[in-house]
């Protein structure tokens, strides 16, 4: 199967937490990105990688860090979770103008 | 840099009316757009790519307007059906790795 996996799918934890949450993709494409997805359905792009090197970066906080290994993995840490960083966090690739997406991690920091 | 604006945030229709969704862009230089469907607690599914030399698209049970000229991008539910609430997003694509996001329309088709 081809797709885009991410894992875990729900994570809830304190606040001053790190985190990770990893992306894998099978399509063979050749860039990745990470999205957060606040609770009003807001998209904000947050890393983009393309063969391993940083592509654009929005501006996140500094707690938050891209990491990827090889151009089929793009994974996500957190540092210090804050409770503005509760929400979905999306993984997607693309080659061209063809993007798939990954079915989310949900973070919850009580 | 781009700008998209996406109309209306919210928009409940009732089953068998049509569902219309309008995406603004800024950039004469974009030359691809999308349109996504996302359900709840599900991810964005695509429901059309669109090329900026199409004007017009046709879905099941949806059509995809292109205007270039008042670079205008809409999406229009043709028979909403309850299957159909979810919340919409359209993206333009400008260059490789950049693609802007319009803030989404949730959709709620009344029985």
């Amino acid at each position: 199967e081809t797709a885009v996996f991410q894992t875990p799918n729900y994570h809830v934890t304190q606040v001053g937490n790190e985190v990770s949450f990893n992306c894998k993709q099978t399509l063979g494409h050749d860039t990745m990105y990470w999205y957060k997805q606040d609770s009003k359905k807001l998209l904000k792009i947050m890393f983009s990688y393309n063969n391993k090197q940083l592509i654009v970066n929005e501006t996140v906080p500094r707690r938050f860090s891209p990491q990827s290994s090889d151009k089929a993995h793009l994974n996500l840490r957190i540092k210090s979770v804050e409770p503005e960083d509760s929400a979905v966090y999306l993984c997607a690739s693309s080659r061209g103008q063809d993007y798939t997406f990954g079915s989310g991690t949900r973070l919850l920091v009580i | 840099g781009e700008q998209v604006e996406q109309r209306p945030p919210h928009l409940s229709v009732r089953e068998g009316d049509s569902a219309v969704i309008t995406c603004t862009y800024t950039d004469p230089n974009s030359y691809y757009f999308f349109w996504y469907k996302q359900e709840p607690g599900a991810s964005l599914q695509l429901l059309m790519k669109v090329f900026s030399s199409t004007e017009i698209n046709e879905g099941q049970g949806f059509t995809v307007l292109l205007n270039k000229k008042d670079k205008r991008l809409s999406l229009n539910l043709t028979a909403a059906h309850p299957g159909d609430s979810a919340a919409y997003f359209c993206a333009v694509w400008t260059n490789a790795y950049k693609v802007i996001f319009g803030k989404g329309t949730h959709l709620h088709v009344l029985p």
